[in-house]
């Protein structure tokens, strides 16, 4: 059974850069045709899709924050991560890794999120 | 940037059927999935391509296709099933996801 972690610093400064971690285990993240996702969700607010990394690293993402956002991935420690820089208040969100299928099966994989907030 | 859209409440009793639906342009062309997700959760894949189900989810949730709008339809809803429910799909060209706004499913 695949599973997902998130891990970082809870709390970022205003203009700072986030930096997320999602560890994976029960499988390895080099093997299979999988996306590896971001996700992002405010406090009372909706999901936001951020961006995702291939297995081959090829990457995407969400065009309102593109300038901002770099997902790689460290087969090595079967882990992926996210960077988001200047961050503003409204990042202040809770942060989702997740696996995606190249064939069309959907986010079927989550880890449990991670708070980070955006604070002097 | 591309949007999908849902309405944000949708109320039934128990034993009723609840449909949610979501609209987007590009929904002939993209798959659409749905996610579940209940307060202090990560959202839960109830519905994947359009109308397949993944194992485990109960038989009463459902999904359809028809032009730019899919629909999640639930079956004999139960107090279990109250939640909020995501759509989400992709562009056109498939280069990013995106997320429907969500709808809150209340039973009454």
């Amino acid at each position: 059974q695949v599973q997902l972690q998130e891990s970082g610093p809870g709390l970022v400064k205003p203009s700072q850069t986030l930096s997320l971690t999602c560890t994976v285990s029960g499988g390895s993240i080099s093997s299979g045709s999988y996306y590896w996702s971001w996700i992002r969700q405010p406090a009372g607010k909706g999901l936001e899709w951020i961006g995702r990394i291939y297995t081959s690293g090829s990457t995407n993402y969400n065009p309102s924050l593109k300038s901002r956002v770099t997902i790689s991935v460290d087969t090595s420690k079967n882990q992926f991560s996210l960077k988001l820089s200047s961050v503003t208040a409204a990042d202040t969100a809770v942060y989702y890794c997740a696996r995606d299928s190249s064939h069309g099966e959907g986010l079927n994989y989550w880890g449990q999120g991670t708070l980070v907030t955006v604070s002097s | 940037s591309y949007e999908l859209t849902q309405p944000p409440s949708v109320s039934v009793s128990p034993g009723q059927t609840a449909r949610i639906t979501c609209s987007g342009d590009a929904l002939p062309k993209q798959y659409a999935y749905w996610y579940q997700q209940k307060p202090g959760q990560a959202p839960v894949l109830v519905i994947y391509k359009d109308s397949e189900r993944p194992s485990g989810i109960p038989e009463r949730f459902s999904g359809s296709s028809s032009g730019t709008t899919v629909t999640l339809t639930i079956s004999g809803v139960q107090a279990e099933d109250e939640a909020d429910y995501y759509c989400q799909s992709a562009d056109s060209s498939g280069t990013y996801g995106v997320f429907g706004g969500g709808t809150k499913l209340t039973v009454l």
